[in-house]
């Protein structure tokens, strides 16, 4: 079975810094990985994913986040924080396995707190 | 048909109430998923559709939770007899196919308050 650890359930940045969320994953296959970013009272929005060609993914609003298979990480990051970065973030890990489909498994989120 | 749907936004419950969330995914997107979110958790998954076959109800919490897509588009979580303890987000997403690296969108849930 597969599983996300989010490393920091809250993480606090000044307005122009650097972003970084931890995310480690578990998992017996290779897997596809997932970040999400979730607004107050709003679905989830997908950022990007890893589906196994470049290990480096960049995604929307300026972020990206690097595959390291033998640190089994997937940490996201952005060089200068917005206001509007402010939000829940969770990565989510997903297989395939034998019977042709699949399903996500959230890590518990980490909320991005941004000051001016 | 923007992104995925989901109705009512918000839904109040005395205990012992029977309730059902509405989901109109994206049309013509083959897999469904219904995650339920707990308060300061990530979404975990309940049910998986694949058309109108539900090929997955691992999740689903007890047999008081029950989930149709009968013609392959909209789906229905119902939960009958509810309990304190079903408070939460009801999430609803949809892909276009079955694999892992497809990207599953989600519709901006159904707030489930049992009183």
């Amino acid at each position: 079975a597969q599983s996300v650890t989010q490393l920091g359930s809250h993480v606090s940045v000044s307005e122009g810094a650097l972003v970084l969320l931890r995310c480690n994953y578990s998992s017996s296959v290779p897997p596809y990985l997932f970040w999400y970013v979730q607004y107050p009272n709003q679905g989830l929005q997908l950022l990007l994913k890893y589906t196994s060609a470049a290990t480096l993914v960049k995604g929307i609003n300026g972020f990206e986040a690097e595959f390291k298979k033998s640190e089994t990480s997937f940490h996201l990051t952005k060089p200068s924080a917005h206001m509007s970065d402010a939000a829940e973030y969770f990565c989510a890990v997903s297989v395939t396995p034998n019977s042709g489909y699949s399903t996500l498994t959230f890590g518990k989120g980490t909320m991005l707190l941004v000051s001016p | 048909g923007a992104g995925v749907s989901q109705s009512p936004r918000y839904k109040v419950a005395k205990r012992g109430q029977d309730v059902a969330l509405r989901c109109d995914p994206i049309s013509g997107h083959v897999s469904l998923f219904w995650y339920q979110q707990a308060l300061g958790q990530g979404p975990e998954f309940l049910t998986y559709f694949q058309n109108e076959a539900q090929l997955d109800k691992s999740g689903l919490p007890s047999d008081r939770f029950f989930a149709e897509r009968p013609e392959g588009s909209v789906s229905t979580l119902k939960i009958q007899r509810t309990q304190q303890e079903d408070s939460a987000v009801y999430l609803c997403a949809s892909s276009l196919g079955l694999f892992g690296a497809d990207t599953q969108y989600f519709g901006p849930g159904t707030r489930l308050t049992v009183l």
